[in-house]
């Protein structure tokens, strides 16, 4: 899998946007964009993916760079439960076999949302 | 619906003892994934079922280490003995049948293990 690169740490307030950035630069054509967090003493779950165009959700939306060299998770109205680690995670569609089951995740953003 | 569940969700054990872990997957999910976090480290990979079948098994870390998921259901995950360097959270995942780059994972709490 193409590797990511994000910012270790970001700080938002209570009710403020929060924008999660995420850069690829050697995605490929098949990759997907995941992104996925995981809140204090809990599992990873799944927030959002896309492949070129703009993605919206319950949870966020994704913003793709029309080269896909990065890519922007938007919490619209960041609460104190947004508070988790966020990664930002490429799988290639056409992988195959025995290797894109697997997540590979890096180190992530840790986002900090303070009252 | 139930999610993922692990059990236990805590295990201290000494060095050389074994401990068991145990995944139960969302009913129907045929993908049955294990993750470990380690002290410091990024959440890695160790294997992926397809129903019993070892599909990928690249990131068992050596033979200590023994998955099986008898009939397609639950899974376990025993490491015997177990080594300081074992310490960490260790997560299941699972999805539908039909693995592709745009399934989602769905994972449970973790069982962290601490080894003295």
């Amino acid at each position: 899998d193409a590797k990511t690169t994000q910012p270790n740490s970001m700080e938002s307030n209570e009710e403020e946007p929060v924008h999660l950035p995420c850069n690829h630069s050697t995605i490929s054509g098949t990759d997907y964009i995941h992104w996925y967090r995981q809140l204090p003493s809990q599992g990873p779950e799944y927030v959002i993916h896309g492949l070129t165009s703009n993605v919206n959700n319950r949870m966020a939306s994704l913003a793709i760079a029309e080269d896909r060299k990065s890519s922007t998770l938007i919490l619209h109205r960041a609460t104190l439960r947004d508070a988790a680690v966020y990664y930002c995670i490429l799988r290639d569609i056409y992988a195959g076999g025995t290797s894109y089951g697997k997540l590979t995740f890096g180190q992530g953003t840790i986002l900090t949302v303070h009252p | 619906e139930a999610g993922v569940t692990q059990f236990p969700s805590h295990s201290v054990i000494e060095k050389g003892q074994t401990v068991t872990l145990r995944c139960d997957p969302i009913s129907g999910h045929d993908n049955l994934y294990w993750y470990r976090r380690v002290m410091g480290k990024e959440i890695k990979f160790l294997l992926h079922f397809v129903k019993e079948s070892k599909q990928d098994e690249s990131g068992m870390p050596n033979n200590r280490f023994l998955a099986e998921r008898t009939g397609g259901t639950y899974s376990t995950l025993k490491v015997q003995p177990a080594e300081l360097e074992d310490s960490g959270v260790y997560f299941c995942a699972s999805s539908p049948p039909r693995t592709s780059a745009k399934e989602t994972q769905y994972f449970g709490p973790g069982t962290r293990l601490l080894v003295l």
